[in-house]
C-alpha cells in the first residue's frame, strides 16, 4: 500500500530533551515536507526537501532540523524542544516539488512538550 | 501573501442532504488546488486535486470545481452520509511558492443520522 508512515503517533517529552520524529514513504517520491497544525493557525510548513541532500526552510523552521540522506526518509529533529512546539505534526510527500502533483500525508504525530 | 478562506467554519446537516463547501484564495496564480479530509486525531486524506487548467474533478459523490480567475473553489457532496462527518480542508500551491501548500482553516462537517 502506498503510504507515508510517521512514528511515533504520540509523544510526550520534557523541555530540552532531543527527539526525532521519523517519516518514511514507499512511493519513490522526490519531494517531502513537514507541517505543523495548531488551532487558529492552521497547517504551516516547517521544512521541505526537493530531493536527496536538498532541504530548505518553510514558514516556521525555528527550533527544527531535518535531513534527507535517503530518498524514502525525512526525519524531523527537535534538538531542544520547548512547550511552544507542542503541536500536531504531519509529513507529506509528492512526486516532485513542482506544484503539479498532489500530496500524500502521513497520519500525524501529536507532540506534547512539558 | 496568499490567503485561503473556507466558509462556513462549521456545518451540520441531516443525512441525505446535498451540500456545498466553499474555498476562496486571494492570489489566482496557482498551480493547483487540493481538497483534503481530516478525521479527528488522524491524518489528511486527499479527496480531489484540480490543476489550474481544469474546471472540475469528480470522485464518487464528490465534485470539486475551480474558478481560478475569481479565486474560488467549491466542494459538492451529494447525498451526504454520517460517515462524511469530518473536517474538510482546501489547499493551494501558489506558482511562486514552489511547492508549499497554503491551507484554509477548514470546514467542520457533521452529518446527522
Amino acid at each position: 500500500e502506498a503510504q507515508v508512515t510517521q512514528n511515533p503517533r504520540y509523544l510526550i517529552t520534557v523541555t530540552g530533551k532531543k527527539l526525532t520524529v521519523t517519516c518514511s514513504q514507499n512511493m519513490n517520491h522526490e519531494y517531502m515536507s513537514w507541517y505543523r497544525q495548531d488551532p487558529g493557525l492552521g497547517l504551516r510548513q516547517i521544512y521541505y526537501s526537493m530531493n536527496v541532500e536538498v532541504t530548505d526552510k518553510g514558514d516556521v523552521p525555528e527550533g527544527y532540523k531535518v535531513s534527507r540522506k535517503e530518498k524514502r526518509n525525512f526525519p524531523l529533529i527537535l534538538e531542544s524542544p520547548s512547550p511552544n512546539q507542542t503541536s500536531l505534526y504531519f509529513c507529506a510527500s509528492s512526486w516532485a516539488g513542482t506544484g503539479s502533483y498532489g500530496y500524500t500525508f502521513g497520519s500525524g504525530t501529536r507532540l506534547t512538550v512539558v | 501573501k496568499q490567503e485561503v478562506t473556507q466558509i462556513p467554519a462549521a456545518l451540520s446537516v441531516p443525512e441525505g442532504e446535498n451540500l456545498v463547501l466553499n474555498c476562496s484564495f486571494t492570489d489566482s496564480a496557482i498551480y493547483n488546488l487540493q481538497w483534503f479530509r481530516q478525521d479527528p486525531g488522524k491524518g489528511l486524506t486527499s479527496l480531489l486535486l484540480i490543476q489550474s487548467s481544469q474546471r472540475e474533478q469528480t470522485s464518487g459523490r464528490l465534485n470539486a470545481s475551480l474558478d481560478k480567475s475569481s479565486g474560488r473553489s467549491t466542494l459538492y457532496i451529494a447525498a451526504s452520509q454520517p460517515g462524511d462527518s469530518a473536517t474538510y480542508l482546501c489547499a493551494v500551491v501558489k506558482e511562486t511558492s514552489g511547492s508549499r501548500l497554503t491551507f484554509g482553516e477548514g470546514t467542520q462537517l457533521t452529518v446527522n443520522p
